[in-house]
C-alpha cells in the first residue's frame, strides 16, 4: 500500500510570489491535516479536511488556506509569500477525524527568499 | 491550556544507555498522549502512544510512562542505539479531534 505522498519535495520561491503543495493520502484515508514545521515552533497544525469540507483550523493568517479533491486528494496553497513562511509542510492522512492514527508524508520543504 | 511541553531541545545519550524524554500537559480534556519520531528527510511516524486509564506502556525498548495526577508523560528509551538518533514529539488530543504536538527533542547516540 502506498503512503502518504507530497509533491514538490522542494521549493524555492521569493516574497509575494503565491505556492500551492499537493497531498496524496493513503488508500482509503478521507482525512487530511496539514502541519508547518519550524526549528522553533516544531509541528503546528495549519487544518484538516474530510469529505471535502475543512473540519479544524488552526491559528495561521487567510494566506494559508486549502482543499480536499473528492478523490481525497489536498492541496494547500500560501498567497503572499513572506520570509517566514519558510519552513516543512507536513501532510497527515487517517481513516477518520480522529488523530490517533496519522500517517505522514515526506513534507514540502518551502523557502521563501 | 493548550499547549504540550517537552524537554529537554536535544539529548545526547551514550549507546545503551537510557534515554528520557518529558512532556507535560495543561488540558485534562486529553485523552490520547502519543510519541512520534522523525528521521532526517521523512515525516514524522508514530512510534507508541497511551491512554489515562494506565501509567505505562511498553512496547520493545520504548516505555512511556504516564502521571494523570501531575499531568506529566515521559518516554524511555532502554539500551539507545546509534539508530535510535531522530527527533521525537510528543503529543496529546482529545474529544475534538484536535491534535497538539511538543516542540521536539533532537536526540543523538554516540557509538
Amino acid at each position: 500500500k502506498a503512503g502518504v505522498t507530497q509533491t514538490p519535495r522542494y521549493l524555492i520561491k521569493t516574497r509575494g510570489q503565491q505556492v500551492t503543495l499537493s497531498c496524496s493520502p493513503i488508500s482509503g484515508h478521507r482525512s487530511v491535516s496539514w502541519y508547518q514545521q519550524t526549528p522553533g515552533q516544531g509541528l503546528q497544525f495549519l487544518f484538516e479536511y474530510f469529505s471535502e469540507t475543512q473540519r479544524n483550523k488552526g491559528n495561521f493568517p487567510g494566506r494559508f488556506s486549502g482543499r480536499q479533491f473528492s478523490n481525497s486528494r489536498s492541496e494547500m496553497n500560501v498567497s503572499t509569500l513572506e520570509l517566514g513562511d519558510s519552513a516543512l509542510y507536513l501532510c497527515a492522512s487517517s481513516l477518520s477525524l480522529s488523530k490517533n492514527i496519522q500517517y505522514f508524508g515526506a513534507g514540502t520543504r518551502l523557502s521563501v527568499l | 491550556q493548550q499547549q504540550v511541553k517537552q524537554s529537554p531541545q536535544s539529548l545526547i545519550v551514550q549507546k545503551g544507555g537510557i534515554s528520557i524524554i518529558n512532556c507535560a500537559y495543561e488540558n485534562t480534556a486529553f485523552d490520547y498522549f502519543p510519541w512520534y519520531q522523525q528521521f532526517p528527510g521523512k515525516g514524522p511516524a508514530l512510534l507508541i502512544a497511551i491512554r489515562p486509564d494506565v501509567s505505562e506502556k511498553k512496547e520493545g525498548r520504548f516505555t512511556i510512562s504516564f502521571n494523570k495526577s501531575a499531568k506529566q508523560f515521559s518516554l524511555h528509551i532502554m539500551d539507545s542505539q546509534p539508530g535510535d538518533s531522530a527527533t521525537y514529539f510528543c503529543a496529546a488530543s482529545g474529544w475534538d479531534d484536535k491534535i497538539i504536538f511538543g516542540k521536539g527533542t533532537r536526540l543523538h547516540i554516540l557509538p
